[in-house]
């Protein structure tokens, strides 16, 4: 158990709907991470917030957004969905930007139909 | 960019077996390495690493070893065990944009397949 606690574990939903998916970091951890894990693409970095501000953006779609609270979890928005948004959505921690041992938490495995 | 590129599998080996799955990387700057491992239905799990050229990184009788000459990190077992089945990803710390973001990239992932 890395720590990191991911909600819910598997979500299903239609094309054109949005979905929120929460991540809660480790204890102490102010780093948060989004990657994506499809069979195409592999695993691609989305987004990085650290303690509550937007650090860095990877291949993050313009109908994606996150943001990170005060209490440091952090949720990721998926809206207008499409078929190949199908994957498994991975959030990681680390200590502070820069810490770069990332600890993951189990993923949610979204799929659209 | 700075990219990772490892072995395709999947890789099927009998208990007890050596393995190696060679990985290489491309990157700006002096980025670290890690290997990543992911079980059935798990998340992903940090093996081990390594921060600078020469290091070894080890844990659970998994070595590899930063070699920065040839751009790789390839990671090798000398007797693998059924309960080793599992993906495994390499990965390198992006410091691209200049600064200590820490962002990861990562390889496709190679499966591991242990018969026993």
């Amino acid at each position: 158990d890395s720590g990191v606690t991911q909600t819910p574990k598997h979500l299903i939903t239609a094309t054109g709907q949005r979905v929120t998916l929460r991540c809660s970091p480790r204890s102490g951890d102010l780093s948060v991470y989004w990657y994506q894990q499809s069979l195409d693409q592999g695993l691609q970095f989305l987004i990085q917030y650290y303690n509550g501000e937007e650090r860095a953006k990877g291949n993050i779609l313009e109908r994606f957004s996150a943001q990170q609270f005060p209490d440091l979890h952090s949720e990721l928005n998926l809206s207008s969905l499409e078929l190949g948004d199908s994957a498994l959505y991975f959030c990681a921690s680390s200590v502070e930007v820069g810490q770069e041992t990332q600890y993951f938490g189990p993923g949610t495995r979204l799929l659209v139909l | 960019g700075n990219s990772v590129t490892q072995m395709e599998g999947p890789v099927t080996l009998s208990e007890e077996a050596f393995l190696t799955i060679n990985c290489t990387y491309t990157a700006t700057g002096y980025p670290s390495l890690f290997w990543y491992v992911q079980y059935p239905g798990e998340g992903l799990q940090l093996l081990l690493k390594a921060t600078k050229a020469d290091d070894k990184g080890s844990n659970k009788g998994f070595e590899a070893t930063y070699r920065k000459e040839t751009t790789s990190f390839h990671l090798e077992k000398g007797s693998v065990q059924v309960s080793d089945s599992a993906v495994y990803f390499c990965a390198l710390s992006d410091r691209s944009g200049g600064g200590s973001q820490g962002n990861l990239i990562f390889g496709k992932g190679t499966k591991l397949s242990v018969k026993p």
